[in-house]
């Protein structure tokens, strides 16, 4: 399979502790992509890179959480100090031209 | 916030044309439209997109209006497996950015019920 794959599918961390999430991209996109959603709501956008360069960052995108695209292919997404609030699920995506093609999402629960 | 409108939700009969309509009276003239779908508990599809010519793919046919100023999203003979939240998202091209503007704002979309 060469699509978008997140590892892990489901999280389920208790409030306070770090969570790390993992995006693997189609091999030959350059731009990655992720995206956070709760229920009922379309996916809202957190941070962009292309290649190993983040671009772009949301509001959304507090101080406890960080990304990074180390050699520009695979990315991963570090909460800090999880809150309930953060419970939703975490989509990437990934594109060379138009098109974005997403993964199957990280789902976070937190307690 | 989200450029478009679209119905909040829609019922379709299998076999038949599912017409998706969007609003978009604010695009400018360097956006084009998306369309995305979202089958539940999964990540979004990406669909088609076109800037102001009809397009048409394996997966559906994008009508824009000659103003622009909205657009009509049909899947040609729908089935059950058509069942999803269908978003109309207006952006810039992926090509004239230049690496900024990366991301899509979805509005809530359209959830279209396929029924036999």
């Amino acid at each position: 399979d060469t699509g978008v794959s997140q590892n892990p599918r489901h999280k389920i961390t208790k409030r306070g502790q770090n969570v790390t999430f993992r995006c693997d991209p189609i091999s030959e996109h350059n731009r990655l992509y992720w995206y956070r959603q709760t229920l009922g709501q379309g996916p809202e956008f957190l941070t962009y890179f292309q290649n190993e360069a983040q671009l772009e960052k949301s509001r959304l995108l507090s101080d406890r959480f960080s990304a990074e695209r180390p050699k520009g292919s695979f990315s991963t997404l570090e909460i800090q100090r999880t809150e309930q609030g953060d419970s939703a699920m975490y989509l990437c995506a990934s594109s060379l031209l138009e098109g974005q093609y997403f993964g199957p999402g990280t789902r976070l629960t937190v307690t | 916030d989200a450029k478009t409108t679209q119905p909040t939700s829609m019922d379709c009969a299998e076999g038949r044309a599912a017409n998706l309509p969007c609003n978009h009276s604010t695009i400018s003239g360097n956006e084009y439209v998306y369309w995305y779908r979202q089958i539940h508990s999964q990540g979004p599809q990406y669909i088609i997109h076109g800037l102001k010519n009809n397009e048409t793919n394996e997966m559906a046919s994008l009508i824009i209006t000659e103003d622009r100023k909205s657009s009509t999203l049909i899947l040609p003979h729908a089935t059950l497996r058509d069942t999803a939240v269908y978003y109309c998202i207006v952006r810039v091209a992926a090509m004239n950015y230049g690496g900024s503007q990366g991301n899509l704002i979805f509005g809530k979309g359209t959830k279209l019920s396929v029924k036999p």
